[in-house]
This record gives C-alpha cells, sequence and structure tokens, in this order.
C-alpha cells in the first residue's frame, strides 16, 4: 500500500491552531472509521494522540482533536503550545493492514 | 503502569538473521492483540506485522512476507520478532506496541537493527 500523504511542515505562533491533513484512499482512511495520529519527540517513541478518528486517550489535552471527511482526514491542535512541536504521523486502518502518513513536523514559531 | 521494553537488535550481515524481543508488563499481555512497527533512521513509520491474543492470527506487511515471523508467549508476557533474510532496506528501530481499536498504545522505546557488510 502507499503512505497517506501528509504535508512535509506547518507552523504556528503561540495560542493559534494548526491543521495536518492526511489523505488516502476509500481502501484505508474512507473505508473505516480508524484513523489514529502519534506525536514523536525527536529521539522518543511515537504517543497515540487520536484514535478512531476523533477520540482522544486519557491524559491527551483537549486541545488535540481529529475529524475525516470522505478520504482525508485531520488533525488540529488548538491553543500551540512550545511542547507541541514534534513529528505527527496518522495512520489508517486498510483491512488487515495499516498504512501509515508520509509525516509532519509542526514548528511553534 | 504499562511498559514495554524491547531487545535483541544489533548488526547483522545482508541475508542473515535476528530475533526481536519485546517484554510486557503492567496489562494484560495474553487478552491483547501485539504489533511491531519500524522506523528507519529519518524517516517515517511503517507497520510490519501484529499478532492476535491467542497466536491464532498474524499479519504482515507485504514486504517482509515469507520472511518475518511475528509470534508470541503468553506465558512470559513476550512478544517475538523472527526476521530472516534481511535486507539492507529492513535497518530501523523496530518498536513493539500493545494494539487495540486498530491503533498502537503504549509503544516501547525500540530496538536498532541495522544490516550492513
Amino acid at each position: 500500500q502507499s503512505a497517506l500523504t501528509q504535508p512535509p511542515s506547518a507552523s504556528g505562533s503561540p495560542g493559534q491552531s494548526v491543521t495536518i491533513s492526511c489523505t488516502g484512499t476509500s481502501s484505508d482512511v474512507g473505508g473505516y472509521n480508524y484513523v489514529s495520529w502519534y506525536q514523536q519527540h525527536p529521539g522518543k517513541a511515537p504517543k497515540l494522540m487520536i484514535y478512531e478518528v476523533s477520540k482522544r486517550p486519557s491524559g491527551v489535552p483537549d486541545r488535540f482533536s481529529g475529524s475525516k471527511s470522505g478520504n482525508t482526514a485531520s488533525l488540529t491542535v488548538s491553543g500551540l503550545q512550545a511542547e507541541d512541536e514534534a513529528d505527527y504521523y496518522c495512520s489508517s486502518y486498510a483491512g488487515s493492514t495499516y498504512v501509515f502518513g508520509t509525516g509532519t513536523k509542526v514548528t511553534v514559531l | 503502569e504499562v511498559q514495554l521494553v524491547e531487545s535483541g537488535g544489533g548488526l547483522v550481515q545482508p541475508g542473515g538473521s535476528l530475533r526481536l524481543s519485546c517484554a510486557a508488563s503492567g496489562f494484560t499481555f495474553s487478552g491483547s492483540w501485539m504489533s511491531w512497527v519500524r522506523q528507519a533512521p529519518g524517516k517515517g513509520l511503517e507497520w510490519v506485522a501484529n499478532i492476535k491474543p491467542d497466536g491464532s492470527d498474524k499479519y504482515y506487511v507485504d514486504s517482509v512476507k515469507g520472511r518475518f515471523t511475528i509470534s508470541r508467549d503468553n506465558a512470559k508476557n513476550s512478544l517475538y520478532l523472527q526476521m530472516n533474510s534481511l535486507r539492507a532496506e529492513d535497518t530501523a528501530l523496530y518498536y513493539c506496541a500493545r494494539t487495540y481499536s486498530h491503533c498502537w498504545d503504549p509503544w516501547g522505546q525500540g530496538t536498532l537493527v541495522t544490516v550492513s557488510s
């Protein structure tokens, strides 16, 4: 399967919002409500931020939200904070297999 | 506290084999799907394989089918990845992760596999 498409970079000032897109096909993102998002700081393991398109695990701030429309999912980070600067990856179930996004580096200006 | 600790990585020649292990604690391992996900140096994430709680079903990314085998020992709370016929493109940090609702949480710290002559 091909990787899901994400913008290479996104940025915003503290307090602003940033939205990251994740585009797939009807065989993955569009076909299932199993899109998840991961935050990865340099040298660290990924951390689950959103699952099942829009659900937040316990402990994840409500500044993080997810949505989906057709074959494109989105992650929005509201009220940007310095610690939100990281790489973000989306992922989707694709029917017994999984595909990740290309990754987006979020910079807090 | 849920914890996953990988081990077994190292330097191996092309065509060689390696067995990765992941020790789990803090959750009901025998009731959890488990996965391996890898990340080549400076690159993105790639799902490698996952296994059903009782070990009866296993799924793999196409690029490792026939070369890698995922397995588990629920009595030892351990997950394994047997990697044979290794290639340079298998060089990566390999993470194990608990899998639920088609997502991965938490992740271990990873073990580095380098395939080079």
